[in-house]
């Protein structure tokens, strides 16, 4: 069974810093890209950011650009996001999902998400 | 970046009716669009993907049309447990983006 479990959420003061991962199980990760798509309370889904399988290629959204980081450790079989300097508007749900070989989507599993408060 | 319309915002149906999705994009997209349905205090979860492909496992009541532009999402006969936000997706040029979603309600 595929799984995909989130963790690292948590409350951070503006400016800060948090490390999010995402631990994988039930496929062949290291054959799949990984994506972290977010949604603030409340509000839509916003995609993040995306790491092809063998951490070939990363993108980002331009409201996170050198401000996040993903990466990933295929022999741990989890995806992290490294984020810094973070702001209100950064609070939101933050999901990981999983999308076959090196394509971007169709995002097809998607963990429980972790929450992210930035707040004073 | 492209964005994506759909509409309605809101729907209400009664179980048995058919319900209908428009999403439009703000350019041409081929047919790299796909659909999620997101349960309340759930992770998304992809129904269609490349405009028109029923994802693995899910109900044939669930269709995709479209290509171009212009798409339509179709429940062909509406039961409670279809009660979510669903959302369309472009992935023809990053970033990838999400329509704002469409909440249908039951009657």
């Amino acid at each position: 069974e595929v799984q995909l479990v989130e963790s690292g959420g948590d409350l951070v003061q503006p400016g800060g810093s948090l490390r999010l991962s995402c631990a994988a199980s039930g496929f062949t990760f290291s054959s799949y890209s990984m994506n972290w798509v977010r949604q603030a309370p409340g509000k839509g889904l916003e995609w993040v950011s995306y790491i092809t399988s063998r951490s070939t290629t990363m993108y980002y959204a331009d409201s996170v650009k050198g401000r996040f980081t993903i990466s990933r450790d295929d022999a741990k079989n989890s995806v992290h996001l490294q984020m810094n300097s973070l702001r209100d508007e950064d609070t939101a749900v933050y999901y990981c999902a999983r999308a076959p070989g090196t394509t971007v989507t169709p995002l097809d599993y998607w963990g429980q998400g972790t929450l992210v408060t930035v707040s004073s | 970046d492209i964005q994506m319309t759909q509409s309605p915002s809101s729907l209400s149906a009664s179980v048995g009716d058919r319900v209908t999705i428009t999403c439009q994009a703000s350019q041409d997209i081929g047919n790299y669009l796909n659909w999620y349905q997101q349960k309340p205090g759930k992770a998304p979860k992809l129904l269609i993907y490349d405009a028109s492909n029923l994802e693995t496992g899910v109900p044939s009541r669930f269709s995709g049309s479209g290509s171009g532009t212009d798409f339509i999402f179709t429940i062909s006969s509406l039961q409670p447990e279809d009660i979510a936000t669903y959302y369309c997706q472009q992935y023809d040029n990053l970033p990838i983006t999400f329509g704002q979603g469409t909440r249908l309600e039951i009657k």
